[in-house]
């Protein structure tokens, strides 16, 4: 079946450094995707997303970038604080209901 | 997100029992959305709602059932616990149109089976 992965369960980035979060998905039919943040103990909280009619979208310090060549997406965040720290999620609109299809999620982990 | 809250926070409960999740949300959206979240997983959808009259099950509904109050209101039923509906739930809400995909989540409730 089709589906939203992740490459990577755990990146440790040093303070400072840029860290790249990857995603791949399958469904070729996806045209809204979504990254989300979930701190310890809170809910997934919406980062940035971006359509499939666009390949590159900025916010403060994160970017998205969708590759739909090769059903790619990633988030770059600029600078990683210890803020940073937390397990971050991708997820694909799946047609227009609405749906969400979520990734297993990355734990970012920022070392001083 | 303080407009979506979730009660109870954490709750123990011993097989068998009844169990009700309630979920509120202020931010005025029609869908509302129950999700389970185990560890090393995503986040996987028990029920949503498009409305108050459209409940639909989501990929993982047996043992669950769901109840919309209101908009503002969605809870979400364990009619008899069992021990692997140990996890974390949470409620989301979202608005309808295109450009509203988004899905906004509650702080999630903490269930535990013995």
């Amino acid at each position: 079946g089709e589906s939203v992965g992740l490459h990577l369960p755990t990146l440790s980035v040093q303070e400072g450094d840029n860290s790249i979060i990857n995603c791949a998905y399958s469904n070729s039919a996806s045209d809204y995707f979504i990254w989300y943040k979930q701190e310890s103990g809170k809910g997934p909280q919406f980062i940035i997303d971006i359509r499939s009619n666009m390949d590159k979208r900025q916010g403060q310090r994160v970017t998205v970038l969708l590759n739909k060549t090769v059903k790619h997406l990633s988030l770059q965040i600029a600078a990683t604080q210890p803020g940073d720290s937390a397990v971050y999620f991708c997820a694909e609109n799946i047609g227009r209901w609405g749906k969400l299809q979520f990734g297993a999620g990355t734990q970012v982990v920022v070392t001083p | 997100d303080a407009d979506v809250t979730q009660t109870p926070r954490n709750r123990i409960t011993k097989t068998g029992k009844r169990i009700m999740l309630e979920c509120s949300q202020t931010k005025g959206h029609d869908r509302m959305y129950w999700y389970r979240q185990d560890p090393g997983l995503g986040l996987r959808l028990i029920y949503y709602s498009f409305d108050v009259k459209d409940i639909n099950k989501g990929e993982i509904s047996d043992g669950y059932s769901v109840s919309r109050q209101a908009q503002a209101k969605f809870s979400l039923s364990l009619e008899s616990a069992i021990p692997n509906q140990t996890a974390l739930y949470f409620c989301a809400t979202s608005d309808w149109g295109p450009g509203t995909d988004t899905q906004y989540f509650g702080p999630g409730t903490r269930l535990t089976v013995l």
